[in-house]
């Protein structure tokens, strides 16, 4: 059990560009989520998926985000056109099926210039 | 809606026990679970409550009362490596995304 595996650690660009993030789950967990995290605050879920299917979204996120996870191992987490607001830790979960604990990365901390 | 409320801070002495409590009020409700985050760290797993009552792991204990809307989580002989922001977090549906609580940052003194 190598653990969930975020790359990269961290990600500082300009306003305005496209930025993608990368998640490696625990091999054998079907469900994979995707979690946005700002300083002094808990996480704050975005989307997950059940094997290749991304079955929920949160209202939260903007069309500017896209998530993927073409074959149900690796997922790719986008932000097209980034703004200010966008700067924060980017943590991707991983569980087997059913109510069973989540066992997070180490995240990606996207800063915005 | 959807709300967990936990203290923001708390201050703690080495050797000492600390009770760190949680409200939160979900449309559904499918477990509890508590986490801790080191700063700049993943969460890590510490607890899971769906039924009342007591679970013990050692000097964690975390407490669940359902008809309260109403959790806690217990550290016992406290350590100085036990400061660090506690997450409390529901399951609130079938798809197992947690809903946290904006953490409680406990300092552990000596």
């Amino acid at each position: 059990d190598t653990g969930v595996s975020q790359d990269p650690r961290h990600k500082i660009t300009k306003r305005g560009q496209n930025v993608t993030f990368r998640c490696d789950p625990i091999s054998e967990h079907n469900r994979l989520y995707w979690y946005r995290q700002t300083l002094g605050q808990g996480p704050e879920f975005l989307t997950y998926f059940q094997n290749e299917a991304q079955l929920e979204k949160s209202r939260l996120l903007s069309d500017r985000f896209s998530a993927e996870r073409p074959k149900g191992s690796f997922s790719t987490l986008e932000i097209q056109r980034t703004e200010q607001g966008d700067s924060a830790m980017y943590l991707c979960a991983s569980s087997p099926l059913g109510h069973q604990p989540q066992h997070f990365g180490d995240g990606t901390r996207l800063s915005i210039l | 809606g959807q709300n967990i409320d936990q203290p923001t801070e708390m201050t703690a002495t080495e050797g000492a026990i600390v009770q760190i409590n949680c409200t939160y009020q979900t449309s559904g409700f499918n477990g509890l679970f508590w986490y801790q985050q080191h700063a700049g760290e993943a969460p890590t797993f510490l607890s899971y409550n769906v039924l009342d009552g007591l679970e013990e792991k050692g000097r964690f204990s975390s407490f669940l009362s359902r008809s309260k809307g109403y959790s806690y989580l217990l550290l016992k002989e406290l350590q100085m490596k036990d400061s660090a922001s506690y997450l409390c977090a529901v399951s609130g549906d079938q798809g197992g995304k947690l809903i946290f609580g904006q953490g409680t940052e406990l300092s552990v003194k000596p």
